[in-house]
């Protein structure tokens, strides 16, 4: 199979404070990572894209200084949300390829700042 | 620019109907495509891969078809249940690799008990 494994599934955090999402690939290994945040009843909308190793390419709009993310091993990819603000409250979600099984999605982490 | 679409956007059925879902997309060349169901607060799971040389795939009462020429697919869903009631996501991804999926933005699915 292909699974991602996504941690913590709910986060509740203060206004100011720093949040880690992690994705860990069970099965296989993850060279390349996908990070979305969804709002609700909205699209999935592609924040950036990790490959181990190197720096995550971010897409336009997205800001890397606050969404910190990093791939150091081919099995762990994670995504700080830092002094985090009610506005960044959302659905965050990883993904990553794999050969012949397609995209394999995490469960998703709900983000609320208070 | 690679563009999926999703008809209907919503669609409400009894328990017990079989149903089909549709996607489209603009630009053939693609390495494959795959369905998944949403449910509302959760990640996506997949359904069904199909490669770009494939016709169809078969999951159950899931049956999804791809004519690659003409830029579509459809999910074909057999005697419906309550419990299918989801949002159902097509996505294709490009040819190539380790690119990120196309998604349609879904068709919400609810079937009435």
């Amino acid at each position: 199979g292909a699974v991602v494994s996504q941690h913590p599934s709910w986060v509740i955090c203060k206004s100011g404070t720093s949040v880690k999402i992690e994705c860990r690939s069970l099965d296989f290994q993850a060279t390349t990572m996908f990070w979305y945040r969804q709002f609700p009843k909205q699209s999935l909308m592609l924040m950036a894209t990790s490959n181990e190793g190197s720096k995550a390419t971010y897409e336009q709009g997205v800001e890397k200084d606050k969404f910190l993310i990093n791939h150091a091993s081919l099995t762990l990819s994670t995504l700080t949300v830092t002094s985090a603000h009610p506005e960044d409250s959302s659905f965050y979600i990883c993904s990553a390829p794999r050969q012949n099984y397609g995209y394999t999605f995490g469960s998703g982490t709900r983000l609320t700042v208070v | 620019k690679q563009e999926v679409t999703q008809i209907p956007a919503a669609l409400s059925v009894p328990e017990g109907e079989n149903l089909v879902l549709n996607c489209s997309f603009t630009d053939s060349a693609i390495y494959n495509l795959q369905w998944f169901r949403q449910d509302p607060g959760k990640g996506l799971t997949s359904l069904l891969l199909i490669q770009s040389s494939q016709r169809e795939q078969t999951s159950g009462r899931l049956n999804a078809s791809l004519d690659k020429s003409s830029g579509r697919s459809t999910l074909y869903i057999a005697a419906s249940q309550p419990g299918d009631s989801a949002t159902y996501l097509c996505a294709v991804s490009p040819l190539s690799g380790n690119t990120p999926l196309v998604f349609g933005k879904g068709t919400r699915l609810s079937v009435i008990a």
